[in-house]
């Protein structure tokens, strides 16, 4: 069974073209994120939802756009895309999205290889 | 300064060897702190948490030093499995966590 799922694994599209990707969680986990990795494998947080609401929202272009129909739901998607957004896009969940004892974990998807031509 | 600094790498160790890593903070808020690992081309898992006391799960060790703001990730008799990039990660306090990831640091294990 596969805990946290991203769709599309591989997506290579054209500069200024709409794009989305899907993930879904089955582990039952009320905080969903997305993250993006760069070519210098940097992994940054983007957004973060708690129960179908933003709750982290980084200084991320407005040509992106998360939504969470669900809790076990979250949705990316981009508009006009740029070179720039050459990525890979992880979808992330865990429990409560909160700091505390005992420490959050966050279960990661396999990732979305963005390649904008 | 960054917020979560890591040697990159890459630390070539043979088979065997002993390798440790540091990773340093600068937000003395910090909460909780973990070491992931991340294969290439596939997602960060987590490895560890780190807890104030010091952990240790078979060959891997992990410390805290709040007074200076470093967490360590210590591996004893490294295996050829053991090779990947290893990513410290620190949760600031308070409320919703907002996690933040060091680059990484890449482990090479040589037979």
């Amino acid at each position: 069974d596969t805990a946290v799922s991203q769709t599309p694994k591989y997506l290579v599209t054209q500069m200024g073209n709409d794009k989305s990707i899907k993930c879904e969680q089955n582990l039952g986990h009320d905080t969903m994120y997305w993250y993006k990795q760069d070519s210098k494998k940097f992994l940054k947080i983007m957004f973060s939802y708690n129960n179908k609401e933003l709750i982290i929202n980084e200084t991320v272009p407005n040509r992106f756009s998360p939504k969470s129909p669900d809790k076990a739901h979250l949705n990316l998607h981009i508009n006009s895309l740029e070179l720039g957004d050459s990525a890979v896009y992880f979808c992330a969940s865990s429990q409560t999205g909160r700091g505390q004892y005992p420490p959050d974990t966050q279960y990661f998807g396999p990732g979305t290889r963005l390649t904008v031509l | 300064r960054k917020e979560v600094e890591q040697d990159p790498g890459p630390f070539n160790v043979p088979e065997g060897a002993t390798v440790a890593f540091n990773c340093t903070y600068s937000n003395s808020a910090s909460q909780s702190f973990f070491w992931y690992r991340q294969d290439c081309r596939k997602e960060p898992k987590l490895l560890m948490s780190v807890y104030s006391s010091g952990n240790e799960d078979g060959r891997f060790t992990a410390q805290l030093n709040r007074a200076s703001q470093y967490i360590s990730l210590l591996i004893r008799d490294s295996k050829l499995s053991d090779s990947a990039t290893y990513l410290c990660v620190v949760n600031i306090a308070g409320g919703y966590q907002k996690v933040t990831f060091g680059t990484g640091t890449k482990l090479q294990v040589i037979p």
